[in-house]
Order: structure tokens, then sequence, then C-alpha cells
């Protein structure tokens, strides 16, 4: 089945060290995102691609930063995580030409010590 | 500015009773609208949408819901609670305008299924 995959489903990472979470996708969607959502709350859009034009939010810290390198595969990296990072990181994708519905992985749950 | 809300940040029914998520939206032109599920721990999945056509879209799940333009309404419903719908449910919305690949995301409304 097409799907989009995240890994890890679960990152300990401590204050201050870098961390890298992975997507990938088998839909070949030219759009995917990623979010940031803490407890209770609505997905945070940080920032997303349309093909390798990348789009950052107005209020994505610098800390967060993204790589696509194919169609297949985005990354997230987080240069110095802060405990307010502790979140679930969710990656999604979309198709041009359509209604823009998005698809989602299961999220990087990512806690910070 | 588009803007999504959500009455009720959590909603409880008994099982078996009906299920009435309600859904808001202001849009300057007409919007693509999307139903979306998190269970605990999990992405979001796609439960319905609305681009154009029948104003009434039925989902997975036995959800649908109805575009009430002159409300600006897309509540979500489900004449019978089951149990495993005890969830996260996401209100959004697309701007159909140009080239935008966002969605606007209300706040979220737990539902909580007694048995």
């Amino acid at each position: 089945d097409a799907m989009v995959i995240q890994n890890p489903r679960y990152q300990v990472t401590q204050f201050g060290k870098p961390v890298t979470l992975s997507c990938s996708q088998t839909l070949n969607h030219n759009v995917m995102y990623w979010y940031q959502q803490k407890s209770s709350q609505a997905p945070k859009l940080l920032f997303h691609y349309y093909d390798k034009d990348f789009n950052n939010e107005a209020d994505t810290p610098d800390n967060f930063q993204s790589r696509r390198p194919n169609t297949s595969f985005c990354f997230l990296d987080i240069r110095s995580p802060g405990l307010g990072d502790a979140a679930m990181y969710l990656c999604a994708t979309s198709k041009p030409g359509t209604s823009y519905e998005q698809y989602f992985g299961p999220g990087t749950r990512l806690t910070v010590t | 500015a588009q803007s999504v809300t959500q009455l009720g940040s959590h909603v409880s029914v008994s099982e078996g009773a009906l299920v009435l998520l309600r859904c808001n939206y202001s849009s300057s032109v007409p919007p693509y609208l999307f139903w979306y599920v998190q269970y605990p721990n999990q992405g979001l999945q796609l439960l319905l949408k609305y681009t154009t056509g029948a104003t009434l879209v039925k989902g997975i799940n036995g959800f649908e819901a109805e575009f009430k333009k002159s409300e600006t309404s897309f509540h979500l419903t489900k004449p019978s609670a089951h149990m495993s719908d005890a969830a996260e449910y996401f209100c959004a919305v697309r701007v159909n305008a140009g080239n935008n690949r966002k969605l606007i995301w209300g706040l979220g409304t737990s539902l909580g299924v007694n048995p």
C-alpha cells in the first residue's frame, strides 16, 4: 500500500544535541510538509516543499531546518533541541491538481531530556 | 483572514448515540473542507472532504458532513457512536485560490464515548 513512513516512531535526545527525523513516501506526491503538534493542540505547519522548492513558515524558529534530497524523502533537523521542542512531529504529503488533501505519516514523538 | 472554529474542545456521548461535532469557517472564496481523525500517538487520517458538488459528503467509519454555505458550517455527524470512535477530530479548510497548498486547522475536538 502507498503510504507515508516516519522513522523513528519515538526519539529521545538530550538538550542541545542535534537530532534528525526522517520521512519517506511511496505516494509520489510533489508536496511534503512538516508539522509540529504539541499535546491537545492542532498541528502547526513548520514548512513544506513543492518538489525542491522550500517554503518556510514565518514563525518557524531557525533551529528547525529541512532537507529534501529526492521526491521520496524529507528530513527534519533540529539543530539544538530545547525542552520546548518536545512534541509529535508529523510528516504529510499532497498532490497538486487535487484538493490538496494531506496524507499523514504516523508521526515521531520527540522527547528532550 | 481565513479561520476555522470548532465548537467544543471536548464532546462526550454514549455508545449508540448521535455524534455531532461542529465546525465553522470563514473564507472569502469557496473553500475546500476536510475532517481528520487522530487516535492517540498516531498521525491524522482523512475522514472526508468537500470540494464541489453534492453538499452532503460521506466518509469512512460511517461519518458524514454537510457543507452549508449560508451558515459557513461543515459539521460532522455519525448516527450511532462506537467505542472505537473515541479520538481527536480536526476540521480543516483549504482556501481554493491559486497554488495555495496549505490547510488551516481548527483546534480540534476530543470525542469521548461512554459505554
